[in-house]
């Protein structure tokens, strides 16, 4: 059973490019959210996609976008790269179930080994 | 979300048991305490998670005091390979939808 991969490993670019970062969940699973680890900090809630929509989102500018797809993969995305976009990012996925007619609740988030982006 | 403190490092030898303490002051009743662990260049790994008094696994045990208002996880015997990044967070039970890291506690484990 694969857990979450991430794609590519590591990956240099250059200020003002773009970037896109790939991620597949954890077999079974059908939410992924993303994380932003800079250097001696912990991760950084960035935003979490669930049914191909952004259900919820930290506080990181527009710059940062992702998307799902009907199978479950997810992609992130950075625009106008700036130096300090330098991080590690992660991605994690979990299952969301149905608690009752209006609550949804996540399982335990299982996170892959992260792309290192370095902006230079 | 309630704010956690942990101590920036901790430096241990092989065979010892090592407890780290987090604070959580402002914790909310539905609120549980999770730890994570985290290699160099991984993801966090989740480790263990409880509500009250003392959970146990094959990894490591979660204390918490009646007021919940602090928690230790307790590894026991520590080796080499439990060197690593831990982290304290609070919040619902498994509830992903927004975890909160804070800085970590940086355990260093010596031969």
């Amino acid at each position: 059973d694969a857990g979450v991969t991430q794609s590519p490993t590591h990956l240099i670019k250059t200020r003002g490019q773009q970037v896109t970062l790939r991620c597949s969940p954890k077999s079974g699973h059908d939410t992924v959210s993303w994380y932003q680890q800079a250097l001696g900090q912990g991760p950084q809630f960035i935003f979490q996609y669930y049914e191909e929509e952004e259900r919820q989102r930290g506080n990181f500018p527009d710059r940062f976008s992702g998307h799902q797809f009907p199978n479950y993969s997810s992609e992130l995305n950075v625009n106008a790269l700036l130096l300090g976009d330098s991080a590690l990012y992660l991605c994690a996925s979990s299952l969301l179930s149905r608690q009752g007619p209006t609550r949804l609740m996540n399982t335990e988030a299982f996170f892959g080994q992260g792309t290192r982006l370095t902006v230079v | 979300l309630a704010k956690t403190t942990q101590p920036i490092s901790m430096d241990s030898y092989e065979g010892q048991e090592v407890n780290i303490t987090c604070s959580h002051n402002n914790i909310a009743t539905n609120d549980y305490i999770t730890w994570y662990q985290q290699f160099p260049s991984q993801g966090p790994r989740f480790i263990i998670q409880g509500y009250k008094t003392k959970v146990t696994n094959e990894v490591a045990s979660l204390f918490i005091p009646a007021d919940r208002k602090s928690s230790t996880l307790s590894l026991p015997r520590v080796s080499l390979s439990d060197t690593a990044v831990y982290y304290c967070l609070v919040g619902r039970s498994y509830n992903t939808d927004k975890l909160i890291f804070g800085t970590g506690t940086r355990l260093q484990v010596f031969p």
